[in-house]
């Protein structure tokens, strides 16, 4: 199973700021990585897909990047509507299709 | 603009099936992928099993045993099936697209339904 991870957990930071979350995979995986965006109560929402590729409808401030193993989402000026919890998904292995386990963004 | 939508008992008992129907509106279920993915609460995401509209299928190892996911066209719509359930499968079950390629750079899940809470419970 390829295996994935996050860092940080969590993080605390202000409106106007530049976020930047990491995500890693225990193999390569190319460019198989998508981005989503969840807030309470709702279902993930699909910001980033195949690695940097933005999801149609999904505002410019987000974007990502990285290939092989190692990955980041970067938030370049966050705004009060991006405090959620983002997930990173591996698409490579396509018999079973693993997430990380989430970064909480919230109000500094 | 495709919808998503999950129905199906939110409290099912120990020991029995867990049944959800995910109806697909504002366009077909011809020609993708279609998965369902849970949420335990305050939990990640895990991927449970998908379907081709053709009705091929592949699940979650890990689930793969109780899991069976089906698919009818004429209604354009895809259901689960969990047996022998436990505690341990209280989640939020969500239903997806999965765009998905061979040969292609693709895998992910857009759009998804709202979610159902199912709480396996006595």
């Amino acid at each position: 199973d390829i295996q994935m991870t996050q860092s940080p957990s969590s993080l605390s930071a202000s409106v106007g700021d530049r976020v930047t979350i990491t995500c890693r995979a225990s193999q390569s995986i190319s460019s198989y990585l998508n981005w989503y965006q969840q807030k309470p109560g709702k279902a993930p929402k699909l910001l980033i897909y195949a690695a940097s590729s933005l999801q149609s409808g999904v505002p410019s401030r987000f974007s990502g990047s990285g290939s092989g193993t190692d990955f980041t989402l970067t938030i370049s000026s966050l705004q009060p509507e991006d405090f959620a919890t983002y997930y990173c998904q591996q698409s490579y292995s396509t018999l079973l299709f693993t997430f990380g386990p989430g970064t909480k963004v919230d109000i500094k | 603009q495709v919808q998503l939508q999950e129905s199906g008992p939110g409290l099912v008992k120990p020991s029995e099936t867990l049944s959800l129907t995910c109806t697909v509106s504002g366009g077909s279920i011809s020609s993708y992928y279609w998965s369902w993915i849970r949420q335990p609460p305050g939990k990640g995401l895990e991927w449970i099993g998908y379907i081709y509209y053709s009705g091929s299928t592949n699940y979650n190892p890990s689930l793969k045993s109780r899991v069976t996911i089906s698919v009818d066209t004429s209604k354009n719509q895809f259901s689960l099936k969990l047996s022998s359930v436990t505690a341990a499968d209280t989640a939020v079950y969500y239903c997806a697209r999965h765009i998905l390629r061979v040969g292609a750079t693709t895998g992910w899940f857009d759009p998804w339904g709202q979610g159902t809470l199912v709480t396996v419970s006595s």
